[in-house]
């Protein structure tokens, strides 16, 4: 059974579209979270939410919305893509509080013509 | 703010060669520190973590050992194998607030020849 699934793993559209990037765990973790990788393997935070509620936002452009259904899943939309939004993107979970290890999804590449 | 920085890759090594990849750390508070795998094409796997200091984390023959005193963690393998071939991250995370935020190294691209 996979521990973090993510959909599509791949996704190529135009700038200017709207797209979707899902995510969910069976772990059992109360903390879900995005990362972004850019082209030179660098791993940023975007998100975190905790229980549902949004713990963390590091300074992430408002084009890109979290939601939480549930504590299992974690989503990812992005509005008005942009060359510059070409990366890939990790979801990751874990129990909550400091000092827990994270455990990955495969990652969602996303590619801006 | 909290940091970590690797060596500068890649770092290329024939089988059986002893491997070191260097990270040290700036924190703000007491951090708990990561080693992570990359595999091509793959997410993120965890190698090993020490959560406290002077803790050696172990896993898969690689060692890592929480340094306080020189806010370091280097990643160590007596013996590395061509299947070593991925990215390696340096990774750390505070408790309190921050719910884990892992903050990265710049990741460091190891390959390894028969």
């Amino acid at each position: 059974d996979t521990a973090v699934s993510q959909t599509p793993k791949y996704l190529v559209t135009q700038m200017g579209n709207d797209k979707s990037i899902k995510c969910e765990q069976n772990l059992g973790h109360d903390t879900m979270y995005w990362y972004k990788q850019d082209s030179k393997k660098f791993l940023k935070i975007m998100f975190s939410y905790n229980n549902k509620e949004l713990i963390i936002n590091e300074t992430v452009p408002n084009r890109f919305s979290p939601k939480s259904p549930d504590k299992a899943h974690l989503n990812l939309h992005i509005n008005s893509l942009e060359l510059g939004d070409s990366a890939v993107y990790f979801c990751a979970s874990s129990k909550a509080g400091g000092g827990q290890p994270q455990h990955f999804g495969d990652g969602t590449r996303l590619s801006i013509l | 703010g909290d940091s970590v920085t690797q060596m500068e890759g890649p770092v290329t090594l024939s089988e059986e060669a002893f491997l070191t990849i260097n990270c040290t750390y700036t924190a703000t508070g007491y951090p708990s520190l990561f080693w992570y795998v990359q595999y091509p094409g793959e997410g993120l796997q965890l190698l090993l973590k020490a959560t406290k200091a002077d803790d050696k984390g172990s896993n898969k023959g690689f060692e890592a050992t929480y340094r306080k005193e020189t806010t370091s963690f280097h990643l160590e393998k007596g013996s590395v194998q061509v299947s070593d071939s991925a990215v390696y991250f340096c990774a750390l995370t505070i408790g309190g607030t921050s719910y884990g935020k892992l903050t990265f190294g710049q990741g460091t691209i190891l390959t390894v020849h028969p």
